[in-house]
């Protein structure tokens, strides 16, 4: 039991659609990472939030934004679908302080199906 | 960014031990070298990291090369649940070097 969880775990939009995803971090953690992750891929950075900013983004288009509040949870949301976005989408919640390397805690992520 | 190499795919028989190699001959002075791996339908799962020392805890050891080009994670005993994609990833110091770049992974298969 990892404690991120995430929401919804399954959805199908359609193009041109907006999505919402959401991550519950694991408890103390101040920092959120996206990641999306195509069918036989690894997972491809998104972006990061460290207390409510964003720190470090990805090769992604500005229609992926995000969010991160004050009790640590986070959303990520997608404008203007596109076919190419349907993949499983990770969310990881870490503690950073200082320069320590700390691991990173997984969800089960949110498969979205674009049609 | 640092990338890392890992062989598609292999393969080891139940309770033998399982060496997967990385190399990360950009890397860095600064990066760590973090291993993570996936089961199916799951998310990644944080096995193992360090920067210069080999390191050991209860899931593996990583062996470090010495002019850290390379890497290797160590299972000691494999069995059927260590059957994942094992991925090798270099994390940077700061800002956006501190995301992790994901490759392809290795494909573990583990025969009973």
């Amino acid at each position: 039991e990892t404690g991120v969880t995430q929401s919804p775990t399954h959805l199908i939009k359609t193009r041109g659609q907006q999505v919402t995803l959401r991550c519950s971090s694991q408890s103390g953690h101040n920092t959120v990472s996206w990641y999306q992750q195509a069918l036989g891929q690894g997972p491809q950075f998104i972006f990061q939030y460290y207390r409510e900013e964003e720190n470090g983004r990805g090769n992604f288009p500005p229609r992926f934004s995000g969010l991160q509040f004050p009790n640590y949870s986070s959303e990520l949301n997608v404008n203007a679908l596109e076919l190419d976005d349907s993949a499983l989408y990770l969310c990881a919640s870490s503690l950073v302080s200082g320069g320590a390397r700390r691991e990173l805690f997984f969800g089960e992520g949110s498969r979205l199906t674009v049609l | 960014d640092a990338k890392t190499t890992q062989p598609n795919s292999m393969e080891s028989n139940e309770e033998e031990p399982v060496h997967l190699p990385c190399n990360h001959s950009t890397i860095s002075g600064t990066d760590y070298i973090h291993w993570y791996r996936q089961l199916p339908s799951q998310g990644p799962e944080y096995v193992i990291h360090g920067l210069t020392s080999n390191v050991n805890n209860r899931m593996a050891s990583l062996a470090i090369a010495e002019d850290r080009k390379s890497s290797t994670l160590i299972l000691h005993r494999a069995t059927l649940r260590d059957a994942a994609v094992y991925y090798c990833i270099l994390q940077g110091a700061a800002g956006n070097n501190r995301k992790l770049i994901w490759g392809l992974g290795t494909s573990l298969a583990v025969n009973p």
